[in-house]
């Protein structure tokens, strides 16, 4: 069965510093791999997609996540943190099939300081 | 602007009661969802709902029901036999395609009293 272990429930970095969100998977096939964005008291909004077409993925807000087959992961990354970038950060995974499929990880919560 | 409206945002129940959660989306998507989140859980699915008139058990469906008479319409009921119904419950739609992204309204939460 699929699954997926975000590392670490919070990160907190400076304004300015580099921001990596660690994501772990399991799958039995290939993955489709997500990372969704939460802002306090919103809904969840993709950040980007990894759908096997490039290893690397770039995202919205300057985001980026490379998927790494051999380590089972896919991290996101951000070269410089923003203020605005302060939330709360999902990776989900999913098997063949629909998106009702789409397993979450439990988040990880980023803080960023000035 | 295309969306979810997902109403009220914050709902209270008393002991026994049922209330129901309302999400619209205006985006034309054929399949709707309905998520719990607790804090530190992530999101766990409670039902969904390919098509009109038909809809399906997620992992967490006990002390829930829905309806689908409509494409932009997906209710959920939480009933009294619901016993931890306080959370923040999100509803989610996207187009009915494999591994489509989801697009979400902006929660409700609700509280017991």
């Amino acid at each position: 069965a699929q699954s997926v272990t975000q590392l670490g429930s919070h990160v907190s970095v400076s304004e300015g510093a580099l921001v990596l969100l660690r994501c772990n998977y399991s799958s039995s096939v290939p993955p489709y791999l997500f990372w969704y964005v939460q802002y306090p008291n919103q809904g969840l909004q993709l950040l980007l997609k990894y759908t096997s077409a490039a290893t690397l993925v770039k995202g919205i807000n300057g985001f980026e996540a490379e998927f790494k087959k051999s380590e089972t992961s896919f991290h996101l990354t951000k070269p410089s943190a923003h203020m605005s970038d302060a939330a709360e950060y999902f990776c989900a995974v999913s098997e063949q099939g629909g998106s009702e499929k789409l397993v979450f990880g439990k988040g990880t919560k980023l803080t960023v300081n000035p | 602007d295309g969306g979810i409206t997902q109403s009220p945002k914050y709902l209270f129940r008393k002991e026994g009661q049922n209330v129901t959660l309302s999400c619209e989306q205006n985006l034309n998507h054929d399949a709707m969802y309905w998520y719990r989140q607790d804090p530190g859980q992530g999101l766990r699915l409670i039902y969904y709902s390919q098509i009109v008139n038909d809809f399906q058990k997620g992992d967490i469906a006990e002390g829930y029901s829905v309806s689908r008479e409509k494409k932009e319409s997906f209710p959920l009921t939480v009933t009294s036999a619901q016993k931890n119904p306080t959370a923040f419950y999100l509803c989610a739609s996207s187009r009915r395609f494999q591994n489509e992204k989801l697009f979400f309204g902006s929660g409700t939460q609700l509280s017991v009293l």
